[in-house]
């Protein structure tokens, strides 16, 4: 079945220290992007790719990186930089425009 | 920039009745896509309706319903013969048609169906 594929949907990070997110899609999608969701609120654009080697910056970029080896793959990585990681985070893909977005099922980063 | 926004944070309406979620939108482009999405609490993003810019006539999707007003910028979403199953939290989004495929989101509405 096609789909987009987060994990792992539970991670806990001591302060300090970088992670990452995985982010893997077989719908053959150009476009990934990763979301931010905090408790209440609506969901802000870290990084977008819409092609391999490729990516922007979204409104909340910094403290995060990304990588767009490969088309099905669009990894997150959180750094010790990023003052308030705590949050709920969301990948998404698509084709250009207008076609939905297909969502993972998220993964909840904390901080401990 | 581009922007959407959803001025209704909370939302409640009875079963059986309609509810209609407002949305409003900032863009230069001429062509763009409209999406409302559900998120239920599984945290699933579910979509529920999009409208092409360039199409005037509003989408309609079983109970779901728009009301599209393009030079107003305005997006809503109209929920007929509400259900338990409704609740959830409502995103409106936004990507433009042309070379920056960016899609953003508003804060969302959180809706409560009550019994």
């Amino acid at each position: 079945d096609g789909g987009i594929t987060q994990s792992p949907k539970y991670l806990f990070r001591k302060e300090g220290q970088n992670v990452t997110l995985s982010c893997e899609q077989n719908l053959n999608h150009d476009a990934m992007y990763w979301y931010r969701q905090d408790p209440g609120q609506g969901l802000r654009l870290i990084y977008y790719s819409q092609i391999v080697n490729d990516f922007q910056k979204g409104d909340i970029a910094e403290g995060y990186s990304v990588s767009r080896e490969k088309k099905e793959s669009f990894p997150l990585t959180v750094t010790s930089a990023q003052k308030n990681p705590t949050a709920f985070y969301l990948c998404a893909s698509n084709d250009w425009g207008d076609t939905e977005a297909f969502f993972g099922q998220g993964t909840r980063l904390t901080v401990v | 920039a581009q922007t959407v926004t959803q001025s209704q944070p909370e939302m409640s309406v009875q079963e059986a009745e309609t509810v209609t979620l407002s949305c409003t939108y900032d863009t230069s482009e001429s062509n763009y896509y409209l999406f409302w999405y559900k998120q239920p609490p599984s945290r699933q993003m579910i979509l529920v309706i999009r409208q092409e810019a360039y199409k005037q006539q509003n989408a309609t999707e079983n109970r779901f319903s728009v009301n599209f007003q393009k030079a107003a910028k305005s997006f809503s979403l109209k929920i007929s013969d509400s259900q338990l199953g409704d609740t959830a939290m409502y995103f409106c989004a936004f990507v433009d048609g042309g070379a920056t495929n960016k899609l953003i989101f508003g804060t969302g509405t959180l809706l409560a169906v009550q019994p």
